[in-house]
C-alpha cells in the first residue's frame, strides 16, 4: 500500500460545470477525511466518514458540494455548479481507529481550477 | 470555536541563522501536528507531539509543546536554502479518535543564501 491516493492530480473546470473527485484511503482504514485549501491558507476541514457513515459535515460544504463512501473504501467529492471561489487544493486524509494510530494520513490533494 | 495562530506569517531569513515559529491554540488539546508544505504540494508531516513537555528533533529541526501554554514551537537550528517552505501546525480535537485538524495559518519561510 503505498498511501493515500487522489485522482485527478489537477483538474481545469469552466464555471457552472459539476466536478468530481476521487480519493482511496490506505487500506484498512475506516475512517477518511476532506478537507478544502485555498491559495494562501491553512487546510479547513470539510467532512469526514466512519466507514460508510458520513459523521460530521462542516458549514463550508454548501449544497453544491456532496461527499460519498459507499462501501466504505474509496470516496468521492462531487461540486456541482461549480464557482470561480471554489478554486483551491482539495485534500483527502485517512486514518485508523486502531489505538495506536496517532495521526492522520493525506494524499497528494487535487488542484481544481474554475475559469 | 478553536482557534490556531502562528507567527510570524512570513520569515526570510539567512543561511545559517536560527529562528523559531510560534504555534498558539484557544483550547484544550493534547494532540499537536507539524506539516511542511512546498508550493503546489500536498503536507508533509513532520512532527506529531502528543503529551505535555514533548520534544522532538529532526535534523535541523525542533518541535515542542506545552500544553498548559496551549504554545508549540518550531525551532530552526543553522538554516539551509533546502528548509525554504511553508510550514503548518495544526490542532485535533481532545481525544476523540477523530482527525478533524484545525491548521495554523501557516509560516512561509524562505532562507536566503
Amino acid at each position: 500500500d503505498t498511501g493515500v491516493s487522489q485522482n485527478p492530480r489537477h483538474k481545469i473546470t469552466k464555471r457552472g460545470q459539476n466536478v468530481t473527485f476521487r480519493c482511496d484511503p490506505i487500506s484498512e482504514h475506516n475512517r477518511l477525511y476532506w478537507y478544502r485549501q485555498t491559495l494562501g491558507q491553512g487546510p479547513e476541514f470539510l467532512t469526514y466518514f466512519q466507514n460508510e457513515a458520513q459523521l460530521e459535515k462542516s458549514r463550508l460544504l454548501s449544497d453544491r458540494f456532496s461527499a460519498e463512501r459507499p462501501k466504505g473504501s474509496f470516496s468521492t467529492l462531487e461540486i456541482q455548479r461549480t464557482e470561480q471561489g471554489d478554486s483551491a487544493m482539495y485534500l483527502c486524509a485517512s486514518s485508523s481507529l486502531a489505538s495506536m494510530n496517532t495521526e492522520a494520513f493525506f494524499g497528494q490533494g487535487t488542484r481544481l481550477t474554475v475559469v | 470555536e478553536l482557534k490556531v495562530e502562528q507567527n510570524p506569517l512570513f520569515l526570510s531569513m539567512q543561511e545559517g541563522k536560527n529562528y523559531t515559529i510560534y504555534c498558539n491554540y484557544s483550547t484544550t488539546s493534547d494532540r499537536l501536528y507539524w506539516y511542511r508544505q512546498d508550493p503546489g504540494k500536498s503536507l508533509e508531516s513532520l512532527f506529531v507531539l502528543l503529551s505535555n513537555g514533548a520534544v522532538k528533533q529532526e535534523g535541523r529541526l525542533m518541535a515542542s509543546l506545552d500544553t498548559k501554554a496551549r504554545l508549540s514551537t518550531l525551532h530552526i537550528t543553522a538554516a539551509v536554502h533546502d528548509l525554504s517552505a511553508t510550514y503548518f501546525c495544526a490542532v485535533a480535537p481532545t481525544f476523540s479518535g477523530t482527525y478533524k485538524y484545525i491548521f495554523g495559518t501557516g509560516t512561509r519561510l524562505k532562507v536566503l543564501a
